[in-house]
């Protein structure tokens, strides 16, 4: 079935630095979510961005959309400890599902 | 205090048993999700339900049955078929307008392990 692809698989950075990732999918989309996991928790939502829009903003989250390219990046500025978990996409492909990518683990270092 | 709640936390299912996982949800949303994760894996759908009394097979619902006979209830059983249960169970619910889906609400998740 139809599903993000996030890259990279892992990412590791010290503090204050931004963390980049991204996300591919294959068809078209209604709408492309991120989420984000702490170990052994559930997910939490962070941004939704619409087929029609291209940047997204939530306070140190920047969320782009290339709908052409069918890709989007996860931008999370002066990045903190706390931010330590995986991040995953979601796509809808015009169904009534959301389909989870696989994730990037992201470890950011004091 | 609105929000989803799975449980158990952990559970432990025997050879040829049915176990099943509890999701509540008092956010009134009308769909409900159950998605399995593995370590390190992305989470896979087993099953939805969009509306009370009635729901669809995600991508792996073999060896799972779920009911919906209460908005706020989506139970997932996970039966002696499934013979590679292990994995980490999460239930989930959204807003669903038309075909559009909204963001999902998580509940804390459930450790099912093979003893």
């Amino acid at each position: 079935s139809q599903q993000g692809e996030e890259d990279p698989q892992a990412l590791s950075i010290q503090e204050g630095e931004n963390a980049t990732m991204n996300c591919s999918y294959k068809t078209s989309i209604n709408n492309l979510q991120w989420y984000r996991q702490n170990s052994g928790r559930g997910l939490v939502h962070l941004i939704l961005i619409r087929s029609n829009e291209r940047e997204k903003h939530s306070g140190r989250l920047r969320v782009t959309l290339d709908t052409s390219k069918k890709s989007s990046s996860l931008l999370i500025t002066a990045s903190r400890a706390a931010d330590t978990a995986s991040y995953f996409c979601a796509t809808d492909a015009y169904t009534d599902k959301l389909i989870f990518g696989t994730g990037t683990r992201l470890q950011v270092f004091p | 205090d609105g929000g989803i709640t799975q449980s158990p936390k952990y559970l432990f299912r025997k050879e040829g048993q049915n176990v099943t996982l509890s999701c509540e949800q008092n956010l009134n949303h009308d769909a409900m999700y159950w998605y399995r994760q593995d370590p390190g894996q992305g989470l896979r759908l087993i099953y939805y339900s969009q509306i009370v009394n009635d729901f669809q097979k995600g991508d792996i619902a073999e060896g799972y049955s779920v009911s919906r006979e209460k908005k706020e209830s989506f139970p997932l059983t996970v039966t002696s078929a499934q013979k590679n249960p292990t994995a980490f169970y999460l239930c989930a619910s959204s807003i669903q307008r038309g075909a559009t889906n909204e963001k999902l609400f998580f509940g804390s998740g459930t450790q099912l392990s093979v003893l």
